[in-house]
């Protein structure tokens, strides 16, 4: 079965500082991967997705992803991060013949001045 | 408006009260999704459908009851609500192609408590 780990539920970054949102699942083969963000009292919004090819992926509001097939990872990235992306953010795993994805825990993101 | 939509935005309820949310797109997609989200679990798959008439569970579908008679409409129901579904619910759509490869859509949500 799927699973979905994201192991720092809560991170506090200074406003500028680099970030790194950790993720590993658990399938065998090559999945399809998704971070969502979701902004307080608001919907899940896309931020990027891997689905074959390059590894490293680009999405909107300046963030990027890495797939680490040996490590099972697709941590999320962003150089410098913005007050504005004080939020909730999940990654979730879908799979060849499934229907829904599968998503991890959720990392609450603070940003400090 | 164009989207996906949920009513009601906030709802309280009594334990042992029948409550229905909904969901709402308007793009046509074919699958629809309702999700719960608690502290510590994320978001947790209750039920899902591929198309109008065609529904199936999901993880956490106890006490709850879902139906789709139209492909833009997609209510949940709490036939007797309990304090355990306090919670925040999530209708998603996305559409047909490309099975799970493809991004799902989410509504605003509606938080829901049971007293």
């Amino acid at each position: 079965a799927q699973s979905v780990t994201q192991p720092d539920i809560h991170i506090t970054v200074s406003e500028g500082a680099s970030l790194e949102l950790r993720c590993n699942y658990s399938y065998g083969a090559t999945p399809y991967l998704f971070w969502y963000v979701q902004s307080p009292g608001q919907g899940l919004q896309l931020l990027l997705k891997y689905f074959s090819g390059d590894t490293l992926v680009q999405g909107i509001k300046g963030f990027e992803a890495e797939f680490k097939r040996s490590q099972s990872s697709f941590n999320l990235r962003k150089p410098s991060v913005h007050w504005s992306d004080a939020a909730e953010y999940f990654c979730a795993v879908g799979e060849t013949g499934a229907n829904n994805l599968f998503f991890g825990t959720g990392t609450r993101l603070t940003i400090i001045p | 408006d164009a989207g996906i939509t949920q009513s009601p935005r906030y709802k309280i309820t009594e334990t042992g009260r029948q409550v229905t949310l909904m969901c709402h797109q308007t793009w046509s997609h074919s699958y629809m999704f309702w999700y719960r989200q608690d502290l510590g679990h994320g978001l947790r798959l209750i039920y899902y459908s591929a198309a109008a008439d065609i529904t199936d569970k999901g993880e956490v579908p106890d006490g709850y009851v879902v139906s789709r008679s139209k492909t833009e409409n997609f209510p949940l129901t709490l036939e007797s609500a309990t304090r355990s579904q306090t919670s925040v619910y999530f209708c998603a759509s996305r559409p047909g192609t490309s099975g799970s490869a493809n991004e799902q859509f989410f509504g605003p949500g509606t938080r829901l408590t049971v007293l």
